[in-house]
């Protein structure tokens, strides 16, 4: 399969501890992008990597919350001392680049339950 | 208000019936989005168009840049359409056109 993949798939963890979600984007992808999904809501933006640089990051990322992507190619976002207003639907989508409008592919998601 | 207004909110159809999603937005866009999210997370875009009218299939979809409001039609639907259908619209300019800003969603119910 050649679309992006993400991982854990699911997770549970108690409030206040630390979790870590991967996405592995389309191979040569070079635009990775995390959203964060409630319940009966739309995705909203977390945050926008170019290659290995974060170029934006929404004020819906408080200081708990950090992403990476290490030589542009996977991405990581952790979430310390994880809160019950953190359970959502992680997803993280990439495009292409190079062109005005790329098309974003998105990954299944990682859902997050705090308890 | 969102800035991303979709309508109905749910709907359910009979099999084989035109199915009609609206989208109305209030910025200045580049670009609009239809995606298909089915249960468990998985989103799927359907179209993406800054003008005109879009076909694939069963699918049609609209939109007038001067009253910004887009129209996501499926004819003939099938229950295997079921699913949240949502709207995004593409705004910025230049370097910081890739944000995407999503309405809640329209979730479809089709019985066979």
């Amino acid at each position: 399969d050649t679309g992006v993949s993400q991982n854990p798939r699911h997770k549970i963890t108690k409030r206040g501890q630390n979790v870590t979600f991967r996405c592995d984007p389309i191979s040569e992808h070079n635009r990775l992008y995390w959203y964060r999904q409630t319940l009966g809501q739309g995705p909203e933006f977390l945050t926008y990597f170019q290659n290995e640089a974060q170029l934006e990051k929404s004020r819906l990322l408080s200081d708990r919350f950090s992403a990476e992507r290490p030589k542009g190619s996977f991405s990581t976002l952790e979430i310390q001392r994880t809160e019950q207003g953190d359970s959502a639907m992680y997803l993280c989508a990439s495009s292409p680049g190079g062109v005005q409008f790329d098309e974003q592919y998105f990954g299944p998601g990682t859902r997050l339950t705090v308890t | 208000k969102n800035e991303v207004e979709q309508s109905p909110q749910n709907l359910t159809a009979q099999e084989g019936e035109f199915i009609t999603i609206n989208c109305s937005y209030s910025v200045g866009i580049s670009a609009l989005h239809w995606l298909q999210q089915h249960p468990g997370g998985g989103i799927v875009s359907l179209f993406m168009l800054s003008s005109g009218k879009k076909k694939h299939g069963r699918l049609i979809a609209t939109i007038n840049i001067q009253e910004k409001h887009s129209s996501l039609h499926i004819t003939a639907s099938h229950p295997r359409d079921s699913a949240v259908y949502i709207c995004a619209v593409r705004s910025g300019s230049g370097g910081s056109n890739y944000k995407l800003t999503f309405g809640k969603g329209t979730l479809l119910t089709v019985n066979p």
